[in-house]
């Protein structure tokens, strides 16, 4: 199994400015994921986080909006940039065991004022 | 891309009874299915998942079994209690995962 953290759980943010989330990984993880939820709903995955080099996005989702870096094996980071209060949701990090497990963190709420 | 139903949005059983949630998928390469707990505020938990190769698994009161002709999987929890309420999803799995809709399950006492 996989234990995910992620930093920070919430968050109040003012339009147009960016918030960076962190997600720690207590295991080598062969995949690393961001997803978003809106509340009551179900989870749509917004990139693949790459080790070393660009995310793969869904369609949707773009690199200048969300970036995400991934400098080594157990930790990602995804900022929400420029941001609107369309932006305002749940975002998730998940990621991949060897065994093909998929784990989720706790996830960090942002609300966009 | 991969398309995954789920329903019941809504079910609510009395404690003890069961409780079963059904999904469909349309990709026949998925060959990876998990089901995840939700529980309010927190993120979803892993409770059981299936392995194309696999027609049933069993843990404890968690059951899921996979007909993968009829490309459709369930999630059966029997001796219900009241911390089973929660919101689950399933998911299908070939390159990336996608999810169901989400069950609300409301067990009543």
């Amino acid at each position: 199994s996989a234990v995910i953290s992620q930093k920070p759980s919430r968050d109040i943010c003012q339009r147009g400015t960016s918030l960076t989330i962190q997600c720690q990984v207590d295991s080598q993880v062969t995949m690393m994921f961001w997803y978003r939820q809106q509340p009551g709903q179900s989870l749509t995955l917004i990139a693949t986080a790459n080790q070393g080099s660009e995310a793969t996005y869904e369609s949707g989702f773009v690199i200048d909006k969300f970036p995400i870096s991934r400098p080594n094996l157990t930790f990602s980071t995804l900022t929400v940039s420029n941001m609107s209060p369309e932006d305002s949701s749940i975002y998730l990090c998940s990621a991949k065991t060897e065994n093909y497990e998929q784990y989720f963190g706790p996830g960090t709420r942002l609300t966009v004022t | 891309g991969e398309n995954v139903e789920q329903h019941p949005s809504t079910l609510s059983v009395q404690e003890g009874d069961s409780a079963v949630i059904k999904c469909t998928y349309s990709d026949s390469a998925s060959n990876y299915f998990p089901w995840y707990k939700q529980e309010l505020g927190k993120g979803p938990q892993l409770i059981i998942d299936i392995r194309s190769n696999v027609g049933e698994k069993k843990d404890q009161r968690i059951a899921v079994t996979l007909n993968k002709t009829a490309k459709h999987f369930s999630l059966h929890i029997t001796e219900t209690q009241p911390e089973d309420s929660a919101v689950y999803f399933c998911a299908a799995r070939f390159n990336g995962l996608t999810f169901g809709k989400g069950t609300h399950l409301i067990i009543q006492p």
